[in-house]
């Protein structure tokens, strides 16, 4: 099993929709990152949690630590968010990460 | 500020050859890292350094080797390149300490071995 599960795989949403992916860890971590992938393959960071919740735009992350449980939503989406979304903890000074989620929003 | 440099974007290398993936920060960042990414498998950690003269293995170190003589440049080196090693590399760095500090990642480096 991997340190570090992420679902779904894929997901095809309408513009405009909800957008929640979901990112799951079995070790201790001090702090987990969300990052975007876009084609062409730059790769941007959206957020870095340690507790709680962060929002930037219409971006929001949350962490739970006890649950070993991160979600990163998106209000309102858009073609322009169509990306690859990856979960990464870190532990040790060493990053993990998920093998990613693409999302493709439909206009 | 440029952020992370990572050149070459692209390499095709013959088996055997040697070759250096520079990568390079202006961000005064202690920590920068190597990884490498393939088709159906999350981001690996190649190497990584927490400052200047300090360097530690990653879970991929294998067939890599890295230097840092400097807090801006952190290069990755292929002694003897194989096709296992065709991928594309990121270089990124961060301000250090434990979890601390968002990720800066280099533009990519894809390097085809045949």
């Amino acid at each position: 099993k991997n340190e570090v599960e992420q679902s779904p795989q894929n997901l095809t949403a309408q513009e405009g929709e909800f957008i929640t992916i979901n990112c799951s860890y079995s070790v201790g971590i001090s702090a987990l990152h969300w990052l975007q992938q876009h084609p062409g393959g730059g790769i941007v960071s959206l957020f870095m949690l340690s507790s709680g919740k962060k929002k930037h735009g219409r971006l929001i992350a949350t962490i739970n630590i006890q649950e070993k449980h991160s979600s990163l939503h998106i209000t309102a989406s858009h073609p322009r968010d169509s990306a690859v979304y990856i979960c990464a903890v870190s532990r040790n000074e060493k990053l993990t990460f998920g093998t990613g989620t693409r999302l493709t929003i439909i206009p | 500020n440029a952020g992370v440099t990572q050149t070459p974007k692209f390499q095709v290398l013959k088996t055997g050859q040697s070759m250096t993936l520079q990568c390079a920060q202006d961000m005064n960042h202690e920590y920068m890292s190597w990884y490498r990414q393939d088709p159906g498998m999350g981001l690996r950690l190649i190497h990584y350094s927490v400052g200047a003269g300090i360097t530690d293995q990653g879970e991929v170190p294998n067939g890599y080797n890295v230097s840092r003589s400097t807090t801006e440049d952190f290069p990755l080196r292929l002694l003897s390149a194989a096709p296992s090693q065709t991928s594309v590399y990121f270089c990124a760095s961060r301000m250090w300490g434990p979890g601390t500090g968002e990720l800066f990642f280099g533009e990519g480096s894809r390097l085809t071995v045949l």
